[in-house]
């Protein structure tokens, strides 16, 4: 059964500052892994799909990283602001199970 | 490009009421997949549909069932509500199997409060 974690599960930073969420999971039959924020009592915005043969991929001021192997990801934010402010999820979609399991999330705070 | 749409966005529920979730995916999009999230447990996987038949089932008693009509739009429906139900229930949609090739991109959500 797929299994996945995020650390931190709180994270309060100042404004400007560069941080990484770390996402792991315990199947590595992942066909692909995706990274989503949700703003209180909204629905969730995809930020970044890694298929399982990529190893990263960039948006912006967003960077996602897949060690498949090792069952592990990161999504890297840079220059930190206000507006970053929401939880973060990742998911992997694992062919075995056939659907979608979500982590736990990690409630990024970013301070004036 | 309109997004997913969920209706109805809030609704209030007594135990043993029935209620029905309508979800109309992005255009184009054949696969629409729910979700139920509460503090509690989080995310979890209720079932999908793609070309109106449910590919996927998540665990989850008989009480929660779905369907989808030939225009991908899709309806959930929960029997013989419990207070346990009251969740955000989430609606995603993507070109492919969920998750297998394509990005999910969802609702939204109708929360459901049953007292």
């Amino acid at each position: 059964k797929q299994e996945v974690t995020q650390i931190p599960a709180a994270l309060s930073v100042p404004e400007g500052e560069n941080l990484v969420l770390n996402c792991s999971f315990t199947d590595s039959a992942i066909y692909n892994l995706q990274w989503f924020r949700q703003d209180p009592g909204k629905g969730l915005t995809s930020l970044l799909l890694i298929q399982s043969s990529q190893r990263e991929q960039t948006s912006g001021r967003l960077n996602a990283s897949l060690d498949k192997s090792s069952g592990r990801s990161t999504l890297y934010i840079a220059a930190s602001q206000p507006g970053d402010s929401a939880t973060y999820l990742c998911a992997v979609y694992t062919g075995t199970a056939s659907k979608l399991t979500f982590g736990t999330g990690t409630r990024l705070q970013v301070t004036l | 490009k309109a997004g997913v749409t969920q209706t109805p966005r809030y609704l209030i529920k007594t135990r043993g009421q029935q209620v029905t979730l309508s979800c109309s995916p992005i255009s184009g999009h054949r696969s629409v997949s729910w979700y139920q999230q509460t503090p509690g447990q989080g995310l979890q996987f209720l079932f999908e549909y793609f070309s109106e038949t449910q590919r996927n089932k998540g665990n989850f008693p008989g009480r929660f069932s779905g369907r989808q009509f030939s225009n991908s739009r899709s309806e959930m429906n929960v029997s013989t509500l419990e207070l346990g139900d009251s969740a955000l229930y989430l609606c995603a949609s993507s070109l492919e199997v969920a998750g297998l090739a394509g990005e999910l991109f969802f609702g939204e959500g109708s929360r459901l409060t049953v007292l």
